[in-house]
């Protein structure tokens, strides 16, 4: 079966500084990954898509960026944190096809800015 | 216009209600349609899936989709203080755009 993983499951970080969230997905090959961020009321904005290895779409111009070294590895970074960089953040991962293959999430990184 | 649109409630039940959860969208193109549950501090896990225009049973819960009104439903039965949590509608037309609403708050009092 699969499964995803990401961490840390909570980060605390200061303003301006980097940021780096990992995700790995096992049990499955060549999945579409994805980068959410969830904020209270508000749904799930989608930050990034990656379709395979180097392939990165970005859905929102902002303070972050994505990398997927392997292709079941999804990264998200920033070289210098924003307050309003804080939030919930969620890996996500689908099968590649035409069909609208369903979503399946990791639990999350809460990410707090002071 | 929202593509996808989800009453946020919260919602509050008793234990053994039918609980019925919906939302309307306005793509037509939508036909792949998703409910998630989330548990505070949590993930969205993937309760239902179907495709196009009817019902999907698993157990307790029923998925509707009418696609004629844009409108689809969520119906838990014999609900559960477990039940208590954030249910998300998603959609889908195809390949790897998904459109989800904002979650409604659920909470089964025993």
């Amino acid at each position: 079966s699969q499964t995803i993983h990401q961490w840390p499951a909570t980060l605390v970080q200061p303003v301006g500084s980097p940021l780096s969230l990992e995700c790995t997905v096992e049990g499955t090959s060549n999945p579409n990954l994805y980068w959410y961020r969830q904020a209270a009321g508000r749904g799930l904005q989608l930050l990034f898509y990656s379709v395979g290895i180097g392939q990165i779409s970005s859905e929102v111009p902002q303070n972050l960026s994505a990398s997927r070294p392997q292709d079941r590895q999804f990264i998200l970074s920033s070289k210098k944190l924003l307050l309003s960089d804080s939030g919930f953040y969620l890996c996500a991962w689908s099968v590649q096809d035409s069909h609208g293959q369903p979503q399946h999430f990791g639990d999350g990184t809460r990410l707090s800015i002071l | 216009q929202k593509e996808v649109e989800q009453d946020p409630g919260p919602l509050s039940v008793p234990e053994g209600a039918i609980v019925s959860l919906n939302c309307t969208y306005s793509n037509s193109a939508f036909q792949y349609f998703m409910w998630y549950r989330q548990y505070s501090r949590k993930g969205p896990e993937l309760l239902m899936y179907t495709y196009s225009s009817g019902n999907k049973e698993d157990g307790r819960f029923t998925a509707q989709v009418d696609k004629s009104s844009k409108y689809i439903s969520l119906f838990i039965r014999d609900s559960q203080p477990s039940d208590s949590a954030t249910y998300l509608c998603a959609m889908s037309a195809s390949g790897n755009q998904f459109y989800f609403g904002t979650g409604t708050s659920l909470t089964v009092i025993p």
